[in-house]
């Protein structure tokens, strides 16, 4: 089946713009995060959303990030007023529920802030 | 929060030769213990997994330990083909479901 799709793959933004990046999590799962991937470095985790539970937004780096996750399905991470240090790979994953825990990625979406 | 430390951060072993990489974490009540495979320009994917009720676990020619103890757990290769070469990220989570990652060990093998 189909798994994890994230658009765009590749975002070019003027510093100080807001972006938007969208995650397809697969048919089915409840569970959707999002991870930070700096260029040579591990992922960092972002936020997480969970069924209709408030999510957890404790990875956020700042209130210029935001995310949305609207029906249960699609999820939106927006980026207000781009800095340079956000450049990076954002990935989206998706799982079943916590007990089956393991989390698919997407490709990501390689986000550069000029 | 958790904290994760993962060594070495380059590894390069001839082809048929084992690789070893390391984890550290820090939180005890971490449960849940993933290893993901990168190669170049692709998504992560899970290559093995291990639970805190398990010391040990086989997949193949991949092999994972844990330690709670110790709080320390280890991914182990065997018999290296050229296509193992990649970046491999240890996590850990807490019962729950976010994972904290290592920084990632660029694994090369040598023809």
């Amino acid at each position: 089946g189909a798994g994890v799709s994230q658009s765009p793959s590749n975002k070019v933004t003027e510093k100080g713009k807001d972006v938007e990046l969208r995650c397809d999590p697969i048919s089915g799962h409840t569970a959707l995060y999002w991870y930070r991937q700096s260029l040579g470095q591990g992922l960092e985790f972002l936020i997480y959303f969970q069924g209709n539970s408030a999510p957890d937004k404790s990875g956020l780096p700042s209130d210029r990030f935001s995310a949305e996750r609207t029906g249960g399905s699609v999820s939106t991470l927006t980026i207000q007023r781009t800095q340079q240090e956000d450049s990076a790979v954002y990935l989206c994953a998706s799982s079943l529920s916590l007990a089956g825990r393991e989390q698919y990625f997407g490709p990501g979406t390689r986000l550069t802030v000029t | 929060g958790e904290n994760v430390e993962q060594h070495p951060s380059t590894l390069s072993v001839q082809e048929g030769d084992s690789a070893v990489i390391k984890c550290t974490y820090s939180d005890s009540a971490s449960n849940y213990f993933p290893w993901y495979k990168q190669e170049l320009g692709k998504r992560p994917q899970l290559i093995i997994d291990i639970r805190s009720n398990v010391g040990e676990k086989k997949d193949q020619r991949i092999a994972v330990t844990l330690n709670k103890t110790a709080k320390h757990f280890s991914l182990h290769i065997t018999e290296t083909q050229p296509e193992d070469s990649a970046v491999y990220f240890c996590a850990a989570s807490m019962g729950d479901y976010k994972l904290s990652f290592g920084a990632g060990t660029t694994v090369t093998v040598r023809a």
